[in-house]
Formats: C-alpha cells, sequence, structure tokens
C-alpha cells in the first residue's frame, strides 16, 4: 500500500512567493494533520481535518496559512505571502478512527526553504 | 496544561547494547501516550501506544516502554540496538482519545559500531 504522499520533497523561493505543500494521505484515513518541524520549535500541530472537516486550527501561526481538504485523498498547505521564518520540514499524517485522532502515519515532509 | 519532556537530547550506545530513553510527562489523570521513531530525511514512524491495560506495552522494531505513574514516565526500551536503529526517537502524549497529542523534543540516538 502506498503510504501518505507529499509534493514536493524539497521547494525553495523568495520571500513574498505563494507556497503550496500538497499532500495525499492513506486511502481510507479519515483524519488528516499537517505538522511543521524546525530545531527551535520542535514538531508542532498547524491543523488537522476529520472526514475532510478542519477540526482544529490553533496551531495555524499566522493569517498567511492556510489548509483545505476538498476531498477525502487530498489537501494543501498554503502560505502567502510566504517569510523567511517559514523555512522548515512540513509534514503531512493520516490515521483512521479506530485510533482516534492521534496520526499514524507520516509523509516523508516537504523541505522548505525561503530565501 | 499537558507537556511531555524528554530529559536526554543526544544518547550514544554501543551497537549489542542495552537502550533505554526517558520520557516523563505532566498531567493528572493518566494520559495516552506514544513513541515515535524518525529516521533521517523521513517522517514520523509510530513504535508504541499505551492507552490503558498491562504497562509494559510491546512495539515494533523489538522495542518497549512501560508506563510508570508513580514517576509520570514512559521509558523506552530495548535489550539490544542494532545499527539501523540510529535514528531520533519522540515520546508524545494526550489528554484521551479524542484530543490531539503533544510531541516532546525528542533524542536523537547514536550508535557506536
Amino acid at each position: 500500500d502506498a503510504g501518505v504522499i507529499q509534493s514536493p520533497r524539497h521547494e525553495v523561493t523568495e520571500m513574498g512567493q505563494e507556497v503550496t505543500l500538497r499532500c495525499k494521505p492513506i486511502s481510507g484515513h479519515d483524519y488528516l494533520f499537517w505538522y511543521r518541524q524546525t530545531m527551535m520549535r520542535g514538531l508542532e500541530l498547524l491543523i488537522y481535518f476529520n472526514n475532510n472537516v478542519p477540526i482544529d486550527d490553533s496551531g495555524m501561526p499566522e493569517d498567511r496559512f492556510s489548509a483545505k481538504m476538498p476531498n477525502a485523498s487530498f489537501s494543501t498547505l498554503k502560505i502567502q505571502p510566504s517569510e523567511p521564518r517559514d523555512s522548515a520540514v512540513y509534514f503531512c499524517a493520516s490515521g483512521n478512527s479506530g485510533f482516534s485522532n492521534q496520526p499514524q502515519h507520516f509523509g516523508d515532509g516537504t523541505r522548505l526553504s525561503i530565501l | 496544561a499537558q507537556s511531555v519532556t524528554q530529559p536526554d537530547i543526544h544518547i550514544t550506545v554501543s551497537e549489542g547494547a542495552s537502550l533505554e530513553l526517558r520520557c516523563n510527562y505532566s498531567y493528572g489523570a493518566t494520559p495516552y501516550l506514544f513513541w515515535y521513531v524518525q529516521s533521517p530525511g523521513q517522517g514520523l514512524q509510530l513504535l508504541l501506544k499505551y492507552f490503558s491495560g498491562d504497562t509494559l506495552v510491546q512495539g515494533i522494531k523489538g522495542f518497549e516502554a512501560e508506563f510508570k505513574r508513580s514517576q509520570s514516565s514512559f521509558n523506552l526500551r530495548k535489550p539490544s540496538v542494532h545499527w539501523s536503529d540510529a535514528a531520533e526517537y519522540f515520546c508524545a502524549v494526550g489528554l484521551n482519545r479524542d484530543d490531539k497529542i503533544i510531541f516532546g523534543k525528542g533524542t536523537r540516538l547514536h550508535i557506536l559500531p
């Protein structure tokens, strides 16, 4: 079975540009999570969805960040405009309701560098 | 609010030696506890979890963890490490089955040949 698929794996862009990160969760999973990982702050939950509906977005740092899940097989995390402090590794994870809202499977991440 | 502490940022052990990674949590009730592993350039993988019942939990890759309520700890152990176990390990805690989990800062494990 395919795992959680994230694209792109690496993104380098200039400050002020729009960045869109993509995620395809594992088929059948009804929870989807977006995390950000940095050396300073560790792993932070940004937002999570249940059945395509955002449940908790309290971790989204600013209005520049937005996330959508138009269907069960696709989600995006958008940053507009991007800033150098947004540089981090962004992970998508999915899980099924048998484990409630704990992520069981992570993608390999998108390493984002904002110049 | 609940929190989770991993007091060791780095741990180095020799291949074949035993391993114990420490995790302490702060919460009044029994939380839901997890250990994840992250290999370089990859996402996290769930090793094991504790919800209730037997306080010694078996996980994948030969790992186990023991919940000790009196010490508010959930330490991860392995009797004999392999070079492939070199990775970063994260402890996580949740209030209940319906709440998001909080990750510790991680412990990076180095293996000496």
